[in-house]
């Protein structure tokens, strides 16, 4: 099993849909986990930090289930503009270092 | 001004030669990461430092050396450069405290012929 995996897609969907993408994980002792953003050919970008049960910024909401070993991120109203991969994060089992899924790409269409 | 800017931004060369890819943060981390990313597999750790003095090994450093200048300066070298180095690279940093949330630069966009 991969340390951690992604849908890679992609999802279409409509301006204003709801749209959510699973990342699972392998490493049960993983405490904290991240959603970044990345543009085409741009760099990656922290969007959201998951240290607990789950986080919420605006449309976005990032959920954690330990038992299943998966965090969710759930976005609402979506937006031409949030067209774009989005990175799944855990850290290493070293606690070190960071590993990143492949991500989901996502289009919005209006 | 950008936080993390890298150099060059897009570079072609060809297979033998050597090439070194710049990083410069303002943003007063300690540590830095470099990154490649290939369509499909993600980004991928070449190589971290924690500080100036302290440089580790990532997943893929087999070719690839680097050298931290300075706190703000983290350079990474392809000693002979060949096509499957073809890839985005990126430069990242982040704070001791919140390690996992980094920072990245724009990336270089190498090329191997």
């Amino acid at each position: 099993r991969k340390e951690v995996e992604q849908d890679p897609g992609p999802f279409n969907v409509p301006e204003g849909a709801t749209v959510a993408f699973n990342c699972t994980y392998s490493n049960s002792a993983s405490q904290s986990f991240f959603w970044y953003r990345q543009d085409c050919r741009k760099e990656p970008k922290l969007l959201m930090s998951v240290y607990s049960s789950g986080n919420e910024d605006g449309r976005f909401t990032a959920q954690l289930n330990r038992a299943s070993q998966y965090i969710s991120l759930l976005i609402r109203d979506s937006k031409l503009s949030d067209s774009a991969t989005y990175l799944c994060v855990v850290p290493d089992t070293g606690g070190f270092k960071t590993i990143f899924g492949a991500g989901t790409r996502l289009f919005v269409k209006a | 001004d950008a936080d993390v800017t890298q150099t060059p931004r897009n570079r072609i060369t060809k297979t033998g030669k050597r090439i070194m890819l710049e990083c410069s943060q303002t943003k007063g981390h300690d540590r830095m990461y470099w990154y490649r990313q290939d369509p499909g597999l993600g980004l991928r750790l070449i190589y971290y430092s924690f500080d100036v003095k302290d440089i580790n090994k990532g997943e893929i450093s087999d070719g690839y050396s680097v050298s931290r200048q300075a706190q703000a300066k983290f350079s990474l070298s392809l000693e002979s450069a060949i096509p499957n180095q073809t890839a985005l690279y990126f430069c990242a940093t982040s704070d001791l405290t919140r390690p996992y949330e980094q920072y990245f630069g724009p990336g270089t966009r190498l090329t191997v012929t």
